[in-house]
């Protein structure tokens, strides 16, 4: 069945340093969606990628599609506290099927 | 402001006991709604879809008979923990989504089995 592998399983940053967070699809997915889960919280919904290459940025955070529809990223630069929370890849294949999440954790 | 609302946010119950949680689509009729379970530090496992004015759809190594799902109306879904035992507790949400759309999550439910 569609796997979605989410890397890292954690990161723990200084405050102002970048964070990458990778999503890989083992099926060619028709989009990919990303969701942030504060501590404490429920997923909430950040972007949704369709096409092949795709970049969309939101202030920080810089979201990539890979050519082949099988990868993403989530690119966050000079992190802030606020930032904390897990970061969720979610790949729409015949289903839609969440990664595992990548925590990050922000040092003041 | 939430567009899906679910009730309650944390509940306490004795082994043996059922639970109900209910799950409202404020803004738009719904006539799919989903379940997802989620252990602390892990992803979000979907257990069931729930379907309007049918039966829902369960996923493999879901228990039907122990996770009630009724979606009555096209605003409403519940999902009833029969019978709850520890290994139960953990953190429900709703999330109401179609077609290839995003997803729209409830606040979600603690359920603490003692």
């Amino acid at each position: 069945g569609q796997q979605v592998m989410q890397i890292p399983q954690y990161q723990h940053v200084q405050e102002g340093e970048d964070f990458t967070t990778y999503c890989n699809s083992s099926t060619t997915l028709s989009n990919i969606q990303w969701y942030k889960q504060r501590p404490g919280g429920h997923p909430v919904f950040l972007i949704q990628l369709v096409k092949s290459g795709e970049v969309k940025k939101q202030k920080r955070l810089t979201f990539q599609f890979g050519e082949a529809k099988k990868n993403s990223s989530l690119h966050i630069t000079a992190t802030q506290t606020t930032d904390v929370g897990t970061y969720f890849c979610a790949g729409h294949g015949n289903m839609l099927t969440f990664g595992g999440g990548t925590r990050l954790m922000v040092k003041p | 402001g939430a567009v899906v609302s679910q009730h309650p946010s944390w509940v306490i119950c004795k082994s043996g006991t059922s639970v109900k949680i209910e799950c409202r689509s404020l803004d738009f009729q719904a006539t799919t709604m989903f379940w997802y379970r989620q252990f602390p530090k892990q992803s979000l496992m979907l257990m069931a879809t729930s379907n309007e004015g049918s039966k829902a759809t369960y996923e493999q190594g879901v228990e039907k008979d122990k996770f009630l799902i009724n979606h009555a109306s096209l605003t409403l879904s519940t999902l009833t923990v029969t019978s709850a035992h520890p290994e139960d507790s953990s953190f429900y949400i709703c999330a109401r989504g179609e077609n290839n759309s995003p997803l729209h999550f409830g606040n979600g439910t603690r359920l603490t089995v003692t």
